[in-house]
């Protein structure tokens, strides 16, 4: 079964410092990973996505990720925060192998970036 | 506008009282699911449809039903609500589903079962 792991329910940052958003997964076959983010009272956007190829995957408002294989990793990251980052974060994986085409999310971590 | 949109977007009922959320997209994606969000448990996946007439079981089915009749339109069906059934509900669709395409969400419904 496939798993999604966001250790930390909430991540502060000052703007203008660099945020990380930890995730960690599990499958059986080659993964398939994504991030989403829900801003307050809105559905979940689309932010990036690793399939395959180059392990820094870059998305949208200059967030980046870091497929780790060896790690199971795939954290986010942004080299300078902003206040308007503040919101929740989704992480999800999807096991290339099977027939079913199922998203299992994490958690969910909040983002908040203070002045 | 590409979009999915969802009705009702707040709906207060019952316990019992049969009640259907719709959810529509207009990008023509094949794949379309459903997912219910509660705190501390994150998004789970309830059902999803990978075409028209064809259907499967996500995470958390029980209690739910869904039709894919037409491409464009997903309902989420319950047909006897229970209070643990109240939950943000969301729906979502993509394109091709086995390759990784990235999905589309709706703005979500807020249902309480009283």
């Amino acid at each position: 079964a496939q798993s999604v792991a966001q250790p930390e329910d909430q991540v502060n940052v000052a703007e203008g410092n660099p945020l990380t958003v930890k995730c960690t997964y599990s499958v059986s076959g080659n993964p398939y990973l994504f991030w989403y983010v829900q801003y307050p009272n809105r559905g979940l956007q689309f932010l990036l996505k690793y399939i395959t190829g180059d392990n820094l995957v870059k998305g949208s408002y200059g967030f980046e990720a870091e497929f780790n294989k060896s790690q199971t990793s795939f954290h986010l990251k942004k080299p300078s925060a902003l206040v308007s980052d503040s919101a929740l974060y989704f992480c999800a994986v999807r096991d290339e192998t099977g027939t079913a085409s199922k998203l299992t999310f994490g958690t969910g971590t909040r983002l908040q970036v203070t002045l | 506008e590409a979009q999915v949109t969802q009705n009702p977007r707040y709906l207060i009922t019952v316990t019992g009282k049969k009640l259907t959320v719709t959810c529509s997209q207009n990008m023509n994606h094949e794949y379309m699911s459903w997912y219910r969000q509660d705190p501390g448990l994150g998004l789970r996946q309830i059902y999803y449809s990978m075409n028209v007439e064809v259907t499967d079981k996500g995470d958390v089915p029980e209690g739910y039903k869904v039709s894919r009749k037409e491409k464009r339109n997903f309902p989420l069906i319950l047909e006897s609500p229970s209070p643990n059934q109240t939950s943000l509900y969301f729906c979502a669709s993509s394109t091709n589903g086995l390759a990784g395409g990235e999905q589309f969400f709706g703005p979500g419904t807020r249902l309480t079962v009283l």
